[in-house]
């Protein structure tokens, strides 16, 4: 199993700024993901992170506005870049052990005002 | 391509049944169920890797159709706890590891 810690779990962030959200994972992971779910919408996957590596974007996802750090098998980082409104989502860090078996931190909320 | 879930929303009473379904229009290799509730993650339910596949958990099952590129979450006489937004998840490829979930269905059971 895998235990995920995130954080910050609940921000209020200015429009303009950044923030960036951190998931720890208590085991050594290959596969590590980034998700975005808006209000009400299903979850987006954002990226992969990739450890020693640049991470792998989905499409309508860029670098410059979610950059990823992944510097070890247990620690990746998320920044939502340069905020808007429409960056008010709950951001969720998710691991994957196997074929079987996918495990989610519980959550960023971040709000931008 | 994000898998499809119908119904997009349902109302039950307590002990009543519900179907919800998840249709892909690209070869599933595997399908899991989530339940998120209302300011929570989501939680895994089940996962489903064969074709035909069927599984259970309380009273809540599942199948899961290759050919038809479809998958079921069947419950059972449900319950209070089972509101919350239910998710389809899947990997279109064996070894790609990457998880796209379905558009979702919100359930409400009532007292």
């Amino acid at each position: 199993s895998a235990v995920i810690s995130q954080k910050p779990s609940r921000d209020i962030c200015q429009r303009g700024t950044s923030l960036t959200i951190q998931c720890q994972v208590d085991s050594q992971v290959t596969m590590m993901f980034w998700y975005r779910q808006q209000p009400g919408q299903s979850l987006t996957l954002i990226a992969t992170a990739n450890q020693g590596s640049e991470a792998t974007y989905e499409s309508g996802f860029v670098i410059d506005k979610f950059p990823i750090s992944r510097p070890n098998l247990t620690f990746s980082t998320l920044t939502v870049s340069n905020m808007s409104p429409e960056d008010s989502s709950i951001y969720l860090c998710s691991v994957r052990t196997g074929v079987n078996t996918i495990y989610f931190g519980e959550g960023s909320w971040l709000t931008v005002v | 391509q994000q898998p499809v879930q119908s119904p997009q929303a349902v109302i039950l009473r307590e002990g009543e049944d519900a179907v919800i379904n998840c249709s892909s229009s690209k070869a599933l290799y595997s399908v899991h169920w989530y339940r998120q509730k209302h300011g929570e993650a989501p939680v895994f339910l089940m996962i489903l890797l064969k074709g035909g596949e069927q599984k259970g958990h309380e009273k809540i099952s599942a199948s899961f159709n290759e050919k038809k590129q479809q998958s079921s979450l069947y419950l059972t006489a449900s319950q209070l706890s089972y509101s919350g937004t239910y998710f389809c998840g899947t990997d279109y490829t064996s070894g790609t590891y990457k998880y796209i979930f379905g558009t979702g269905t919100r359930l409400k059971v009532l007292a």
